[in-house]
């Protein structure tokens, strides 16, 4: 069974401190990388993609890939009360790129303010 | 506006009942995926189409049925063989020739059993 993990949490941040959620999977043939914030009782909305190793900024998120350890990450800088949701690490186990994503169970992200 | 429309939004399910859930994108994605997600859980995957007239099982495709002949289009019918139905149904898509591309979801079909 291929799958994706991640700690469900609750992980509790300061409000301004970075939060820092981790995912790990289990196919090494994976090449797409997703990262959605739900709100509860919302649909996922996306949030960052990353395809190759290393970090992708954009605003105050980082997604970090590490293929060869089969972990990526996301890093929200100056965390805001807003960013309180759960994140859900999305990857793209089955090979082709359109045939549906397999998702970890997600991050309940508490900021405090 | 481009986008993903899910309908109803809540849906309650008598036993005995089939039930069928709407999803219609005007996006001209030819991808399209159901996705099921329980309290406190992930999504998993249901169906899924890449182009009119075809469709995959998921991983837990057992008690639902879809169909694909509109390619904007993509209606999933619970069915009386699904014994524990109550859950959160997203529908998504995204544009095939672009495959790595992320999906985007609509806003989703809450369904609950009377």
């Amino acid at each position: 069974q291929k799958e994706v993990e991640q700690n469900s949490g609750p992980l509790s941040v300061p409000e301004g401190a970075i939060a820092s959620l981790n995912c790990t999977y289990s196919d090494r043939g994976s090449q797409s990388f997703f990262w959605y914030r739900q709100y509860s009782g919302k649909s996922p909305e996306l949030i960052m993609s990353i395809y190759s190793n290393g970090d992708k900024e954009d605003g105050r998120f980082t997604a970090q890939l590490n293929k060869a350890s089969q972990y990526v990450s996301l890093l929200i800088r100056d965390s805001q009360p807003s960013d309180s949701a759960t994140y859900l690490c999305a990857v793209n186990i089955r090979g082709g790129g359109a045939d549906g994503l397999t998702f970890g169970k997600g991050t309940h992200l508490i900021i405090q303010p | 506006d481009g986008g993903i429309t899910q309908s109803p939004k809540y849906l309650f399910r008598k036993e005995g009942q089939n039930v069928t859930l709407s999803c219609e994108q005007n996006l001209n994605h030819d991808a399209m995926y159901w996705y099921r997600q329980d309290p406190g859980q992930g999504l998993r995957l249901i169906y899924y189409s890449q182009i009119v007239n075809d469709f995959q099982k998921g991983d837990i495709a057992e008690g639902y049925s879809v169909s694909r002949e509109k390619k904007e289009s993509f209606p999933l019918t619970v069915t009386s063989a699904q014994k524990n139905p109550t859950a959160f149904y997203l529908c998504a898509s995204n544009p095939l020739v672009h495959s790595n591309q992320p999906q985007h979801f609509g806003d989703g079909t809450r369904l609950s059993i009377l």
